[in-house]
């Protein structure tokens, strides 16, 4: 399954502003836009925005989605503890007629 | 509110099948289309198909085709997910979720360990 490419891991401050990044290509992300979950350990995901900057009723203005092409950014302001989890981008693939989903990163709040 | 609600853990010897349910509620059952979603343990999220409760009609992954069959009871507003020729590798957690523009709702996800 041709999936979507994330870093694997990034680390920020506390307080601070991290900006995750998500690659796909024209089929997926460049063309039906992107969406962001998080994931706590031991939880299911959590949906925090689609089709590339639409954010869930309920999720913190803190979180907030753009796309450039075929690359996905999930921007993260006012770093706080919470916001230690795994993230993962996802897209409809219209040549594989599929869900794809990135490989996730790691956030660390130090 | 929208809930979905997985059945429990299940244990199984490689070469069985499993079938997992997910029980919604909270909206109009027919309208939104259902992913299967799996995560093995450490591992990331990998899409296994979708199914559309109105009508039944599904779309699986290329690599669990043949191997995975979806289904609805729309008296009850329940999918299922059976998954057929188990081995060691599909041990993960699998998940339902509801598909609005993108996967919303989750279910709490059900374990399923293969093992002999």
């Amino acid at each position: 399954q041709a999936g979507l490419t994330q870093p694997p891991s990034v680390s920020k401050g506390l307080g601070q502003t991290a900006t995750l990044a998500c690659t796909g290509n024209n089929n997926n992300v460049g063309n039906q836009g992107a969406a962001w979950l998080q994931q706590h350990q031991g939880q299911p995901p959590k949906l925090l925005s689609y089709r590339n900057y639409n954010r869930p009723s309920g999720i913190s203005e803190r979180f907030s989605a753009s796309r450039s092409g075929n690359t996905a950014s999930l921007t993260i302001t006012g770093l706080q503890p919470e916001d230690e989890a795994d993230y993962y981008c996802s897209a409809w693939d219209s040549s594989l007629s599929s869900w794809v989903f990135g490989g996730g990163t790691k956030l660390t709040v130090l | 509110q929208v809930q979905l609600v997985q059945s429990g853990t299940e244990v199984k010897k490689p070469g069985a099948s499993v079938k997992i349910s997910c029980k919604t509620s909270g909206y109009t059952f027919t309208t939104y289309y259902m992913h299967w979603v799996r995560q093995a343990p450490g591992q990331g999220l990998e899409w296994m198909g979708i199914i559309h409760p109105s009508d039944g009609s599904t779309t699986y992954e290329q690599k669990f085709q043949g191997r995975v069959t979806m289904t609805r009871d729309t008296s009850t507003g329940t999918i299922y997910m059976e998954l057929s020729g188990l081995r060691s590798e599909d041990t993960a957690l699998y998940y339902c979720a509801r598909e609005s523009n993108s996967p919303d709702y989750w279910g709490q996800g059900t374990l399923v360990t293969v093992s002999s």
